[in-house]
């Protein structure tokens, strides 16, 4: 099976621009998560999407959203860069169980 | 919410000794502990989890033993490998698929 899939791998924004990720899940899987890393805070939950409903949801502000398909491909967006913004942004996939396999990320730099 | 603290930051140890990297969390709640591998420019494998029924897990040179009692858990790695070099994370989660993550241990395995 292919691994979890994320589009584009690299992005450099401005600050007060948006951004829109792309992460297909591996085949069969129904639950997408995502997860901000970054040097001084780590790894951090952002969302949890299963059938195309959020289920679960981290401390980040409404810049931060996300959305699911039907296909259980996801986005997430974010609204109004900024330079704290710049992180590795990461999708995982999973079954409706617990266990998450990530992809390979997206490495964003706001400017 | 859930805190979870991991110790040491750095790791190095000699080819062929053992690794032991050793993570505690808050909350009581929590039953499923992953533990994940993170090389430079790649998102997080999985290389094994444990849940809270279960007290020890091992696969090859790969250990894991959970003590809900102190609510801490372990990774042993025998017979350590250059290729063992990378940053390792624990996790530990209440379910919905929010994973809370530890601050990672660098390894570094001298030949």
């Amino acid at each position: 099976k292919a691994g979890v899939t994320q589009t584009p791998r690299y992005l450099i924004k401005t600050r007060g621009q948006q951004v829109t990720l792309s992460c297909s899940p591996i085949s069969g899987h129904r639950s997408v998560s995502w997860y901000q890393q970054t040097p001084g805070q780590g790894l951090q939950f952002l969302f949890e999407y299963f059938s195309e409903t959020q289920r679960n949801k981290g401390n980040f502000p409404g810049r931060f959203s996300g959305r699911q398909f039907s296909n259980s491909r996801s986005e997430m967006n974010v609204s109004t860069l900024e330079l704290g913004d710049s992180a590795l942004y990461l999708c995982a996939s999973s079954t409706s169980g617990e266990t998450q396999y990530f992809g390979p990320g997206t490495r964003l730099l706001v400017l | 919410g859930e805190n979870v603290e991991q110790h040491p930051s750095t790791l190095s140890v000699q080819e062929g000794d053992s690794a032991v990297i050793k993570c505690t969390y808050s909350d009581s709640a929590s039953n499923y502990f992953p533990w994940y591998k993170q090389e430079l420019g790649k998102g997080p494998q999985l290389i094994i989890d444990i849940r809270s029924n279960v007290g020890e897990k091992k696969d090859q040179r790969i250990a894991v033993t959970l003590n809900k009692t102190a609510k801490h858990f372990s990774l042993h790695i025998t017979e350590t490998q250059p290729e063992d070099s990378a940053v390792y994370f624990c996790a530990a989660s209440t379910g919905f698929q929010k994973l809370v993550f530890g601050t990672g241990t660098r390894l570094l395995v001298s030949p």
